[in-house]
């Protein structure tokens, strides 16, 4: 069965700085897709960045990268310059395909110290 | 990205009556639709996936009974929680699938007195 693991329950950075959080997974398919959402107060859950796993180019988006290491089975998530409207609880999700059930991490709540 | 609805976001109920929640695909058609339930502070816990024309799937110990799911179009699924205890009360949250990347409903507060 396929696993998701978060281990920073919290973290915090400074406003503007960079921060990374971390996701490792377990899974013996080939291809998959490997997804951050973000949660803020609103509860919504909104899509960061989604990678496929056979691409080996790390996704970006704007202030949001990955770094992808698909043979350690590692996906942390970089958000640069961060700012206030960052916090919220950020969770990592695995699935083979996009429209198949997606396995979630545990989630990290993301502090922003003004 | 695409946009998936859910109806209502809040709704408080009395002990042993009924509630429905819709979730609807705005611009996609979705032949899978999933319900999750979120305790305060965790994360989603799949109850079912919907499949459009056929029975759901429930997660094991899911009371299928209890959470009736219908998905008779390709962009609604309806989550029911029939005779609904206090125990029930959280937040229900549906998403729906293009075939990369799943869309999530804002979610439904529901409150059991």
């Amino acid at each position: 069965a396929q696993t998701v693991t978060q281990s920073q329950p919290e973290m915090s950075v400074q406003e503007a700085e960079t921060v990374t959080l971390s996701c490792t997974y377990d899974t013996s398919e080939s291809d998959y897709y490997l997804f951050w959402y973000k949660q803020p107060p609103s509860r919504q859950m909104i899509l960061v960045i989604r990678q496929e796993a056979y691409k080996q180019q790390n996704a970006t988006e704007n202030r949001f990268s990955v770094n992808f290491q698909k043979a350690a089975k590692s996906f942390s998530l970089k958000i640069s310059d961060s700012q206030l409207g960052d916090a919220a609880m950020y969770f990592c999700a695995y699935g083979v395909f996009g429209n198949e059930k997606l396995t979630f991490g545990t989630g990290t709540r993301l502090t922003i110290i003004p | 990205g695409a946009v998936v609805s859910q109806h209502p976001s809040r709704v408080i109920c009395k002990s042993g009556t009924s509630v429905k929640i819709e979730c609807r695909s705005l611009d996609f058609q979705a032949t899978t639709m999933f319900w999750y339930r979120q305790f305060p502070k965790k994360s989603l816990m799949l109850m079912a996936t919907s499949n459009e024309g056929s029975k759901a799937t429930y997660e094991q110990g899911v009371e299928k009974d209890k959470f009736l799911i219908n998905h008779a179009s390709l962009t609604l699924s309806t989550l029911t929680v029939t005779s609904a205890h206090p125990e029930d009360s959280s937040f229900y949250i549906c998403s729906a699938g293009t075939t990369d990347t799943q869309y999530f409903g804002p979610g439904t507060r529901l409150t059991v007195l």
